[in-house]
């Protein structure tokens, strides 16, 4: 069965320093998600991406984050400069354009450790 | 703006017992409703949906119908088993507004014991 895959599964940083989240969506999706869960907290919504573009943004992505779709497979979400607050599981998602807005394939997840 | 509530966890049961976790949510449109579970070291998976008032969604055995009189779409199983054990997070998506992504409850734990 096809699915969204994440690298790393767990990546510890220095606070101040530039990290990317890497993702592989399901192959023939064509929007791409990043949603965030803070340890114990709700998950919360980043940011959509569509046909090479954000197509929504939540209040916590501010200028420190990023996405870019770099070639046709992965898809990569950037924080310029980390944050202690930014400690973090990362989710990736993907849907096909048929599916519902609501009915997302997610990875695994990665986890940022921010020191 | 759009919110989802879910009772707190962990909720922890015999196997076979019956199961209920309440979800209740705000929305300024006219929501679809999702039950996504997180089994441990794993993502989300869609678990369930439901599109309009009435809809009964079900999968794997768990059923929550869309109750629009009381904006409420809990998640029930008759008998649970201990691979059930999971983290489940109750949310919607509101095409009426702005914001179509996934909003997200806090998540209930469930652990499940032989």
């Amino acid at each position: 069965e096809p699915e969204v895959t994440q690298t790393p599964s767990h990546q510890v940083t220095q606070m101040g320093q530039e990290v990317i989240l890497r993702c592989v969506p399901i192959s023939n999706h064509l929007y791409f998600y990043w949603y965030r869960q803070i340890l114990g907290q709700k998950v919360e919504f980043l940011v959509s991406f569509y046909n090479n573009e954000i197509s929504e943004k939540s209040e916590i992505f501010d200028d420190q984050f990023s996405v870019e779709r770099p070639d046709g497979s992965n898809f990569t979400l950037k924080i310029r400069s980390t944050k202690l607050e930014d400690s973090a599981m990362y989710f990736c998602a993907s849907r096909s354009r048929g599916q519902n807005t609501g009915e997302l394939f997610f990875g695994e997840g990665s986890r940022l450790t921010v020191l | 703006g759009n919110s989802v509530t879910q009772m707190e966890g962990p909720v922890t049961l015999s196997e076979e017992a019956f199961l209920t976790i309440n979800c209740t949510y705000t929305a300024t449109g006219y929501p679809s409703l999702f039950w996504y579970v997180q089994y441990p070291g794993e993502g989300l998976q869609l678990l369930l949906k439901a599109t309009k008032a009435d809809d009964k969604g079900s999968n794997k055995g768990f059923e929550a119908t869309y109750r629009k009189e009381t904006t409420s779409f809990h998640l029930e199983k008759g008998s649970v088993q201990v691979s059930d054990s999971a983290v489940y997070f109750c949310a919607l998506s509101d095409r009426d507004t702005g914001r179509r992504a996934l909003t997200f409850g806090s998540g209930t734990r469930l652990q499940v014991q032989p």
